[in-house]
């Protein structure tokens, strides 16, 4: 019974494409999570969002946008892809609190390539 | 600015306990050290995490040292599958609002048959 789940596992798509990556968590979270692991493996926060709020990385163009339909749910927009944005992109969640905040789960991850 | 200083690599017989260090020199009052792990084309997974006080769960202990100035994170049985990058990190904010968390480079410990 997968916690944290995305779709799709894989995207392959070209320059100037607009494309979204779904995440779903039953772990009954309120605050989910966008990150981003790059070539050089490093693992960086995109977006969290809880109902109350977007905290978004200041790095992230404005051509990722996240959207949340429900609490159990937050979906990544990307918009006019670049070879740049070829990476792999986790979705993790968390409950709220002062420690639980950082006691995450990440879901399998999608790799995408931008040709 | 990085928050935590780990080695680069490890080595580690299977069976044997794996000890991985990691110096958080600057750490405040309030701040909590976690450690978390990815296994190669998996998303990283939690391991355990601790303020003050030595944690024990069933994946790992976690010794924080008196001045709260180092740690050690201990896989008391280690198997081929605890094979990973292990990232310590130190909470970035005063708690409560959703933070990311900020990944290093973290240590790449092979469990050796």
């Amino acid at each position: 019974d997968t916690a944290v789940s995305q779709t799709p596992k894989y995207l392959v798509t070209q320059m100037g494409n607009d494309k979204s990556i779904k995440c779903e968590q039953n772990l009954g979270h309120d605050t989910m999570y966008w990150y981003k692991q790059d070539s050089k493996k490093f693992l960086k926060i995109m977006f969290s969002y809880n109902n109350k709020e977007l905290i978004i990385n200041e790095t992230v163009p404005n051509r990722f946008s996240p959207k949340s339909p429900d609490k159990a749910h937050l979906n990544l927009h990307i918009n006019s892809l670049e070879l740049g944005d070829s990476a792999v992109y986790f979705c993790a969640s968390s409950q709220a609190g002062l420690a639980r905040t950082y006691e995450q789960y990440f879901g399998p991850g999608t790799r995408l390539t931008v040709t | 600015d990085a928050k935590t200083t780990q080695p680069t690599s490890m080595d580690c017989a299977e069976g044997r306990a794996a000890n991985l260090p990691c110096n958080h020199s600057t750490i405040s009052g309030n701040e909590y050290v976690y450690w978390y792990r990815q296994i190669h084309s998996q998303g990283p997974q939690y391991i355990i995490h601790g303020l003050k006080n030595n944690e024990t769960n069933e994946m790992a202990s976690l010794i924080i040292t008196e001045d709260r100035k180092s740690s050690t994170l201990i896989l008391p049985h280690a198997t081929l599958r605890d094979t990973a990058v292990y990232y310590c990190i130190v909470n970035q904010g005063s708690g409560g609002g959703a933070d990311g968390l900020t990944f290093g480079k973290g240590t790449h410990l092979i469990i050796q048959p």
